[in-house]
């Protein structure tokens, strides 16, 4: 298997325009998460899908953020719209089962930067 | 609340062993302990994990005391590209892992 895969790998866009992040996780594996990563704030939990059903959303930081999980090959992370503070990188996790005890594979991010 | 404690950074010479401490006081008894590290420009990958014993992986070696308040991560012989930031993580339940600050490992040749 190729991994989690996320596209694109470096997104810059403007100030009020929509982003879409995309990740791709390994195949069989029934969790999903979206992480983002600042110098200042680390990395956060932003959302996770188990069997494609979100179950927590609390890390969302705003109304402007919307993620989905059409199947169990493909999710979307969605900012719109964007704003300067969402530059970060983003992760995209899959795991097996839950993370309590296997193993969670993260893709290579997609750096986002909005000017 | 990562809920657990690890030095800010970490210097080992090359070759050398590196044991990385982390601190879990509050730690329950179905928590396991999860170690990842994040290699420059990339994402986090997993390390190894336990429970109650001690493990052993081709990567590592995972120390835990015995009132599970405290863990060690072993790398056996630090090499450059070991060079990361570690993230010790306890996680309880069916739960995603959450990252703290971590240690940011240097290794000198």
């Amino acid at each position: 298997d190729a991994g989690v895969i996320q596209s694109p790998r470096h997104e810059v866009t403007e100030m009020g325009q929509e982003v879409t992040l995309r990740c791709k996780p390994i195949s069989g594996h029934n969790s999903l998460f979206w992480y983002r990563q600042t110098m200042m704030r680390g990395l956060e939990l932003l959302i996770y899908f188990n069997n494609n059903v979100p179950i927590d959303d609390s890390g969302m930081p705003e109304d402007r953020f919307s993620a989905k999980m059409p199947n169990a090959s493909f999710s979307t992370l969605k900012i719109q719209p964007s704003e300067p503070r969402d530059s970060a990188v983003y992760f995209c996790a899959s795991s097996e089962t839950g993370p309590m005890n296997t193993e969670a594979f993260f893709g290579q991010g997609t750096r986002l930067t909005v000017v | 609340d990562a809920k657990t404690t690890q030095p800010n950074s970490m210097e080992s010479n090359e070759e050398e062993p590196v044991h990385l401490p982390c601190n879990h006081s509050t730690i329950s008894g179905t928590d396991y302990i999860h170690w990842y590290r994040q290699l420059p420009s990339q994402g986090p990958e997993y390390v190894i994990h336990g429970l109650t014993s001690n493990v052993n992986n081709r990567m590592a070696s995972l120390a835990i005391a015995e009132d599970r308040k405290s863990s060690t991560l072993i790398l056996h012989r630090a090499t450059l590209r070991d060079a990361a930031v570690y993230y010790c993580i306890r996680n309880s339940g069916n739960t995603p892992l959450v990252f703290g600050k971590g240690t940011r490992l240097s290794v000198i040749a």
